[in-house]
This record gives structure tokens, sequence and C-alpha cells, in this order.
């Protein structure tokens, strides 16, 4: 039964970077059938994609936020990560991990994270 | 990339039927048959409902059924029942490899 499970600060101040690990249980990172993705939703807005990896190390990354993330993998810890710099009152949200099927679709979800940026 | 279009708000009583629309471009939705639909209920992760614009991941009844035509997806859900009343967010992928979600589309069942 794969599970995922976001970790990392809750608060983060202004200008600093944020980041999150999400530790996958259940299945291995490196089985090269899936991406892994971090989906984030600003409170009481729409969901919104950020970026995937494959087992490789091959990222894609949402446009709007491509100068500003790292997505990395730790296969040794079962775990991928998020780093988001320069961060600002517009990136609160609830942040998602989720294994990715085929690059296009996500099942399953971790739980999410809300992340507050503000000094 | 814009944000994919869906209609803010739909409704419907128990026992009818409600479709919900997702337009895009020919850079996403038109391009490839890749197109996800998600039911997000208050305060949880969203759940996948339809994936590759008309298939149903196991264990989603077969009252949620999704198609596509152009650059428009739609997500059909027959006989209304009360646990479908939650946020529906569709999503696409895209000629650059990336992905991009609609607005979202709050379902109201009467």
């Amino acid at each position: 039964h794969l599970q995922l499970q976001e970790s990392g600060p809750g608060l983060v101040k202004p200008s600093e970077t944020l980041s999150l690990t999400c530790t996958v249980s259940g299945d291995s990172i490196s089985n090269g059938t899936y991406y892994w993705g971090w989906i984030r939703q600003p409170p009481g807005k729409g969901l919104a994609w950020i970026g995937n990896i494959y087992y490789t190390g091959i990222t894609y990354y949402s446009p709007s936020l491509k100068s500003r993330v790292t997505i990395s993998l730790d296969t040794s810890r079962n775990q991928f990560s998020l780093e988001l710099s320069s961060v600002t009152a517009a990136d609160t949200a609830v942040y998602y991990c989720a294994r990715a099927q085929s690059r296009d679709w996500f099942d399953p979800w971790g739980q999410g994270t809300l992340v507050t940026v503000s000094s | 990339q814009s944000a994919l279009t869906q209609p803010a708000s739909v409704s419907g009583s128990p026992g009818q039927s409600i479709t919900i629309s997702c337009t895009g471009t020919s850079r996403d939705v038109g391009a490839y048959k890749y197109v996800s639909w998600y039911q997000q209920h208050p305060g949880k992760a969203p759940k996948v409902m339809i994936y590759d614009v008309n298939n149903r991941p196991s264990g989603v009844s077969n009252r949620f059924s999704g198609s596509k035509s152009g650059n428009t997806a739609s997500l059909t859900i027959s006989g209304l029942q009360a646990e479908d009343e939650a946020d529906y967010y569709c999503s696409s992928f895209t000629t650059s490899s990336t992905l991009v979600f609609g607005g979202g589309t709050k379902l109201t069942v009467l």
C-alpha cells in the first residue's frame, strides 16, 4: 500500500528558501514506471502544478516557477524533495507530493502540508 | 501557460446528471489524450477520478465518465449523490512536457 508523507517547516520567512521532503513507503522511488511530483494549493484557491522528477533525475518544472524551484531525489532514503527560493507571501499554500503515473496524472497524494510565508 | 478554464460552480439534484467542462488550447487539452479529473473534499487531498480522458482508476464509481472534443474535455457524473458534492479539477499534459490544472469547479448537490 503506497503512502506519501510531506514534512518540513510550516513557517518560512520572506526571501528565504522553502524546503520540503516527501517520504515514500510501499514502493521504491527508483521504480522506473513512475514520476514523482509536487503540487500546491493557496488557501481558498485552486491546484497548481510545481514540477515532476523521474527516477533518473530528469526534472520538469512549471514555467512560472522554474527560476526558483529545484526538485531532487534521495534514493537511499526513498524520499524526494522540493526547494523554492526567494519566497513571498504568494507562496503560502498547502503543498502536496504525489506519484505521477505516466507523467500526467497523480495517484496517490500525500495528505498535504501548509507552509506559511511570513516574517 | 494559462490555467484551463472551468465553470466556477455547477449544481444538480440527487439522481440527476451533471457535466463539468474544461477548456484549453491546442497546446494542452487538444494536443493529447492526457486529461485527468480530480475530486477534492474540504480539507482533503485530491483524488483522481478520471485519467487519460476517459479511464477510471480501480475503485472509482462508473457514475463518473470523461470525454474530449477538440480543446474541451468534460467530466460527467450521473446519478448524483450527496457524497459527490466537492470541488473538481481538470488537468492536462502540454506540448512543453508540463502540466496545467483548471481553476476548479464547485459541485453542489441540491
